[in-house]
């Protein structure tokens, strides 16, 4: 059972447009949410996070949604750039975890972003 | 420049041998951890190790072995028993609790 999915597998947008990525929870105790970047043949790279406290994180072009109550969040990127496209990744993590086993993080499946120019 | 090496980048192995992939860290990081990519799933975790001596099984650690050694080292071995081994494999590092993990660029396994 993924706790955390990204319903979307892929995404084509124009160069320039908004890109949002979407991603679903199901598991209440999850309260810190990151989004990882990752280009063929190379390891994911961390791009934003966001906590439960907040509902909304910005860093440059990108910023992400948290909607607690939905057990939803999103990554917007504005402009989207030809530089973008690769395969997204949203993960979670819970306090419980943080504190008695390590920073494990639970992925979803990815959505890959193509920018066209 | 720190970061994590992962090697090889392509492996190719028959079907019943174990292989064992590296993955060491120059970030002075205490946690380390191995995930599995297949297409479509996500990152699955096999193993992680928050100290030097310890490590613990992730969600599908069956067939899979791990070492923690050194603390800049957490090599993986895939034995005959993992049933589905062909895969891309990353390793990560953290600093500490609540840190953003670090990933290696991955291994290709490919089992013929």
């Amino acid at each position: 059972d993924q706790q955390v999915k990204q319903n979307s597998p892929s995404l084509s947008v124009q160069e320039g447009r908004i890109s949002i990525l979407n991603c679903d929870y199901t598991n209440s105790m999850f309260d810190y949410f990151l989004w990882y970047k990752k280009y063929p043949a190379e390891g994911p790279t961390f791009l934003i996070s966001i906590s439960s406290i907040k509902d909304k994180n910005e860093d440059g072009r990108f910023t992400v949604f948290l909607n607690k109550s939905a057990k939803h969040l999103s990554l917007h990127i504005v402009p989207s750039q030809p530089g973008d496209s690769a395969v997204y990744f949203c993960a979670a993590s819970d306090r419980f975890q943080r504190n008695n086993a390590g920073n494990m993080l639970t992925f979803g499946g990815g959505t890959r972003l193509m920018v066209k120019p | 420049d720190g970061g994590i090496t992962q090697s090889p980048k392509y492996l190719f192995r028959k079907e019943g041998q174990n292989v064992t992939l590296s993955c060491e860290q120059n970030l002075n990081h205490d946690a380390m951890y191995w995930y599995r990519q297949d297409p479509g799933q996500g990152l699955r975790l096999i193993y992680y190790s928050q100290i030097v001596n310890d490590f613990q099984k992730g969600d599908i650690a069956e067939g899979y072995s791990v070492s923690r050694e050194k603390k800049e080292s957490f090599p993986l071995t895939v034995t005959s028993a993992q049933k589905n081994p062909t895969a891309f494999y990353l390793c990560a590092s953290q600093k500490g609790p609540g840190g953003v993990l670090t990933f290696g660029a991955g291994s290709r396994l490919t089992v013929l």
